[in-house]
């Protein structure tokens, strides 16, 4: 399996324009986590999907903050308008739930957003 | 409400040396524990978890954790440290009893392991 896949892996964009990140599960886990890294707040938890279905979105910043899961395969988090304090890396992470599970995640790589 | 502490920021010890990286946590219930190591532009990589059964876990690259109920404490250990240990340290718990799937990360523990 080639693990969880973010898309892109750096984003520069201006201040007001719309970012969207992207990201892939690995296949057959049904839980995915959008976590947001930052020097100052360090690893936040933005929202989390359990069988495609947001189950906790209290840590989303904001309305201009929104996260999509149309499928077991593919997530979206999109910010609009952006803003420069949103900089930061963002990761994704999928896990595997049910009795049996560890429970541990596996990250993706992240995506580095900066907004100028 | 689920929490972590990582109380160092940084800890530095010399190339074969032990070396300890702590964390305490507070969950209302039982906890599921993890140990994450996180290379320079990397993103986290499991290392270690507690779920149950033995206080003493024992995970990747010779690293191991031991669970301490009444401390609520789960610190991490490795007996001798490499230069290639060197990373930022995350510690997550889990509250089992909640349901609630999410892990909460500490804020990381850089380690400095000198040559």
């Amino acid at each position: 399996d080639a693990g969880v896949i973010q898309s892109p892996r750096h984003e520069v964009t201006e201040m007001g324009q719309e970012v969207t990140l992207r990201c892939k599960p690995i296949s057959g886990h049904n839980s995915l986590f959008w976590y947001r890294q930052t020097m100052m707040r360090g690893l936040e938890l933005l929202i989390y999907f359990n069988n495609n279905v947001p189950i906790d979105d209290s840590g989303m910043p904001e309305d201009r903050f929104s996260a999509k899961m149309p499928n077991a395969s593919f997530s979206t988090l999109k910010i609009q308008p952006s803003e420069p304090r949103d900089s930061a890396v963002y990761f994704c992470a999928s896990s595997l739930g049910g009795l049996e599970a560890n429970y541990g995640y596996t990250f993706g790589s992240g995506t580095r957003l900066t907004v100028v | 409400a689920q929490s972590v502490a990582q109380p160092e920021d940084q800890v530095n010890v010399a190339e074969g040396n032990p070396l300890t990286v702590k964390c305490t946590y507070s969950v209302s219930g039982n906890p599921y524990l993890f140990w994450y190591v996180q290379y320079p532009n990397r993103g986290l990589q499991f290392l270690l978890k507690y779920i149950t059964g033995d206080n003493l876990v024992k995970g990747s690259y010779g690293f191991e954790a031991e669970f301490n109920k009444s401390q609520t404490s789960f610190h991490l250990k490795k007996p001798s440290a490499l230069v290639s240990d060197s990373a930022l340290y995350f510690c997550a718990v889990r509250d089992v009893d909640t349901g609630r799937r999410a892990l909460t990360f500490g804020s990381g523990t850089r380690l400095q392991v000198q040559p």
